[in-house]
């Protein structure tokens, strides 16, 4: 059964910064695309950010860039999210996500990790 | 990258057919067979049910169909059920540096 659980959301004040992790189990995760998906509170999907299998092809949204970092190691089977400069429309929940290539659907999602950026 | 545009709301009574439309450009929807389409209930997380515009992933009802003409893609739900009140949401490929673009997002309710 393919598993991904994301951790490391949190209560934060704008600018700080946050790591999220997901692990991810059940499938062969170094075979796998993994992105980062949000949704804000009451509000629609919005893509963050992508990473290829082996990390050589990455992409940003525009409203994250230089500020947000992706990263995976597959040794470990985990996906990362490096968030810098956290500004209050950047609160969501965030969804990891693995899809068998850069170009190919969202196959199966996690449950979500809350970020949320207040003073 | 502007979101895919989607009606805010669409609804149908039981045993009925509707349409979802997902408005893009040239850029994604028009370039690329690969629009999903996920559906989320309240609290849960998205779940697949099209992919590459026309495909059903394995255990999605054959109620559920996709299809796409030039800059808009369209899901529609047959013989409409309780269970298919969730919102809905289209998502297109859109190319190398930008890569991914979602839909408004569309509630459905059963009447």
């Amino acid at each position: 059964e393919v598993q991904l659980v994301e951790s490391g959301g949190d209560l934060v004040q704008p600018g700080r910064s946050l790591r999220l992790s997901c692990a991810a189990s059940g499938f062969t995760f170094d075979d796998y695309a993994m992105h980062w998906v949000r949704q804000a509170p009451g509000k629609g999907l919005e893509w963050v950010s992508s990473i290829s299998w082996n990390g050589g092809s990455i992409g940003y949204a525009d409203s994250v860039k230089g500020r947000f970092t992706i990263s995976r190691d597959n040794a470990k089977n985990s996906l990362y999210l490096q968030m810098n400069s956290l500004r209050a429309e950047d609160t969501a929940l965030y969804y990891c996500v693995n899809s068998r290539g850069l170009r190919a659907y969202f196959d199966y999602w996690g449950q979500g990790t809350l970020v949320s950026v207040s003073s | 990258q502007s979101a895919l545009t989607q009606p805010a709301s669409v609804s149908g009574s039981p045993g009925q057919s509707i349409t979802i439309s997902c408005t893009g450009t040239s850029s994604d929807v028009g370039s690329y067979n690969l629009v999903s389409w996920y559906q989320q209930h309240p609290g849960k997380a998205p779940k697949l049910i099209i992919y590459e515009g026309i495909k059903r992933p394995s255990g999605v009802s054959t109620r559920f169909s996709g299809s796409k003409s030039g800059n808009t893609a369209s899901l529609t739900i047959s013989g409409l059920q309780a269970e298919d009140e969730a919102d809905y949401y289209c998502c297109s490929y859109a190319g190398s540096s930008t890569f991914y673009v979602f839909g408004t997002g569309t509630k459905v309710t059963v009447l």
